[in-house]
This record gives C-alpha cells, sequence and structure tokens, in this order.
C-alpha cells in the first residue's frame, strides 16, 4: 500500500524567509509525486508534480521541490516566502501503475507572518 | 470551462435525514474521485470511478454510503440515515486517465450533521 508522511504539523515563519517542508512517501514500485496547496477556505490546487526526468520540479507561484529516489523524499521548498502562501499544503502519491488513486499525506499548515 | 462543480457548497442537515451531494467533472475527463476531509483524519479517498465504473470503494466508511455515476457529466454522493460525525468537507475531484496529470478538485461541500 501507498503512505505518505509530513512530519511538519504547522510551520510559521515570517515574510522573506525560506521554506522546506518535508514529505516522504511509502511505496515499492515507481510514483507519481504532486504536492498540492489549499488557501483557507477554498479547494486544493495543483503547485507542482513530478512523473520522471529531471528530479528538480518547478511549479508556479515560485515554488520547487526534489525528488530524492534513495531517500523517498519529495520536499517542498520556496527561498523566500510571502504572506500570501499562507495556506495547507499537501503531498500526493500515486503507483505509476495499476489503479490506485492519489494518497495524500496529513499536511502541513504554513503561518507566514507579515 | 468551469472547473469541477460542486453542490451544494453548504449543506445543514439533522441526523437520520438523507443527504445526496453531486459533482458535474471537466468534461473530458474520464475518472472521477469523492474524497472526505476532516481535521482529524485529513484528505480520505471514499471512492473513484473510471469510464463511468467504481473502481475502488475501499474507502466508503459503511453502507450508509452509496456513490452513483450514471454517464460522465454527473455523480452524486448518498448518505442515509445521515449522522454527526459524518460533518466534514467533501470535495469532488476528476482527471483524465486515472490522474496521470494529477486532479483537478471542485470548491467542495461543506456538510454538518446536527
Amino acid at each position: 500500500a501507498q503512505s505518505v508522511s509530513q512530519h511538519n504539523h504547522h510551520v510559521i515563519l515570517s515574510e522573506a524567509a525560506s521554506l522546506e517542508l518535508g514529505c516522504n512517501y511509502s511505496y515499492g514500485g515507481t510514483v507519481n509525486l504532486f504536492w498540492y496547496v489549499q488557501y483557507p477556505g477554498q479547494h486544493l490546487q495543483l503547485l507542482l508534480k513530478y512523473f520522471s526526468g529531471d528530479p528538480l520540479v518547478k511549479g508556479i507561484k515560485g515554488f520547487e521541490a526534489e525528488f530524492i529516489k534513495s531517500k523517498f523524499s519529495f520536499n517542498l521548498r520556496k527561498p523566500s516566502v510571502q504572506w500570501s502562501d499562507t495556506a495547507e499544503y499537501f503531498c500526493a502519491v500515486n503507483a505509476r501503475t495499476g489503479r490506485r488513486a492519489l494518497t495524500f499525506g496529513s499536511g502541513t499548515r504554513l503561518q507566514v507572518q507579515p | 470551462d468551469a472547473g469541477v462543480i460542486q453542490s451544494p457548497r453548504h449543506e445543514v442537515t439533522e441526523m437520520g435525514q438523507e443527504v445526496t451531494l453531486r459533482c458535474k467533472p471537466i468534461s473530458g475527463h474520464n475518472s472521477l474521485f469523492w474524497y472526505r476531509q476532516t481535521m482529524m483524519r485529513g484528505l480520505e479517498l471514499l471512492i473513484y470511478f473510471n469510464n463511468n465504473v467504481p473502481i475502488d470503494d475501499s474507502g466508503m466508511p459503511e453502507d450508509r454510503f452509496s456513490a452513483k455515476m450514471p454517464n460522465a457529466s454527473f455523480s452524486t454522493l448518498k448518505i442515509q440515515p445521515s449522522e454527526p460525525r459524518d460533518s466534514a468537507v467533501y470535495f469532488c475531484a476528476s482527471s483524465f486517465d486515472r490522474g496521470i496529470d494529477g486532479y483537478t478538485f471542485g470548491s467542495g461541500t461543506r456538510l454538518t450533521v446536527v
């Protein structure tokens, strides 16, 4: 079975600070990896995704993530956060083959203080 | 495209009543997913359909929950009878080909059972 762990449940940063949110997954085969963002009161929106190729993927709004296969990790980063980045961030995984749907992590709530 | 459309946005009902949530996926998407989001359990997959056929319903909590997809443009999630512990935000998402490219989420239905 596939699973996702997000170790940081709540992160508080000041504007312009750098961000790194951890994501580790558990699955024996090849996976697709995603980061979604949920702004307060809104639905989930795709930030970025990894299927294959360059393990460093760039998404919208200056976010990027790095896939490290040996560590089963897909950490999300942003060099300088803004107040508008306050949201909840979800890592998700699904198997490249088979019929499994996306499995989401428990989410990390990011609060950026002005 | 208007995106994934869910209705109603908010539903308040009394325990024991039947509740029906509705979803219209993005035209051309052939996979549809129902997720439930709570503070305690995060995002849980309830069921997903591919080409209108239920593929994985292992996340459906119990027999009180049922889901249908009579055609490619409409799905319902029904709870009968509803209980207070069913209170949550229910998201519908759709994708092409089981989500290789990620899912598009609807705005959700916030269900409160009193």
